[in-house]
């Protein structure tokens, strides 16, 4: 079946880069997104790739390979506010989401 | 205000008792869609729909229904609830089209089913 693997838990620096992989074992997808949601909150749309490479929105990017069914989300400049969890979604008419990323930041 | 409302926000009933959770958008968005979403496990899409009419079913459909009578309202039913069903829920509105596929979760119902 269609799934997609993201680490469980990534820790950083505030101030630092992070890179948050995310691999999916499907041919069908045609786009991959990302959402940020934090304690208690709703999640909310980062970026969406609908084509191979980098999408960049402020200090937020997100990479796709379909020839790897590999996406990445790459936070910089990283704030104590960023401490949250990720998650990527891979798209056909359904939408298939990954068991998501918690990302802790250290000051 | 652009947003995805749901009703109730909190629920606890109890076994078998039919329930109905509201979601509301009013952003003329063609898709929406329900999650549940539980510890460890990400957000699990149960039912989906293109458009007015037209549903079909996520990952995790047993147990739930849904209907779309008016592009603004994708209620969910669960005709009887049990406990396996405790969980949070959200719904989601996106334009799901062109160059737009962000969707928009309204705040999340916690259900409790004892």
């Amino acid at each position: 079946g269609q799934s997609l693997e993201q680490p469980s838990e990534v820790t950083a620096v505030e101030g630092a880069i992070v890179q948050i992989n995310c691999t999916y074992q499907t041919s069908g997808f045609y786009g991959l997104s990302w959402y940020q949601q934090h304690d208690g909150g709703a999640p909310t749309f980062l970026s969406y790739n609908a084509l191979d490479g980098l999408e960049e929105t402020g200090r937020f990017s997100s990479f796709l390979s379909r020839s790897d069914s590999y996406g990445y989300l790459l936070l910089q400049e990283l704030q104590m506010k960023d401490s949250a969890s990720y998650f990527c979604a891979g798209h056909d008419d359904k939408i298939i989401f990954g068991k998501g990323t918690r990302l802790h930041i250290l000051p | 205000e652009a947003q995805v409302t749901q009703n109730p926000r909190y629920l606890i009933t109890v076994t078998g008792k039919k329930l109905t959770v509201t979601c509301s958008q009013n952003m003329n968005h063609e898709y929406m869609s329900w999650y549940r979403q539980d510890p460890g496990l990400g957000l699990r899409q149960i039912y989906y729909s293109m458009n007015v009419e037209v549903t079909d079913k996520g990952d995790v459909p047993e147990g739930y229904k849904v209907s779309r009578k008016e592009k603004r309202n994708f209620p969910l039913i669960l005709e009887s609830p049990s406990p396996n069903q405790t969980s949070l829920y959200f719904c989601a509105s996106s334009p799901y089209s062109g160059t737009s596929y962000e969707q928009y979760f309204g705040p999340g119902t916690r259900l409790t089913v004892t």
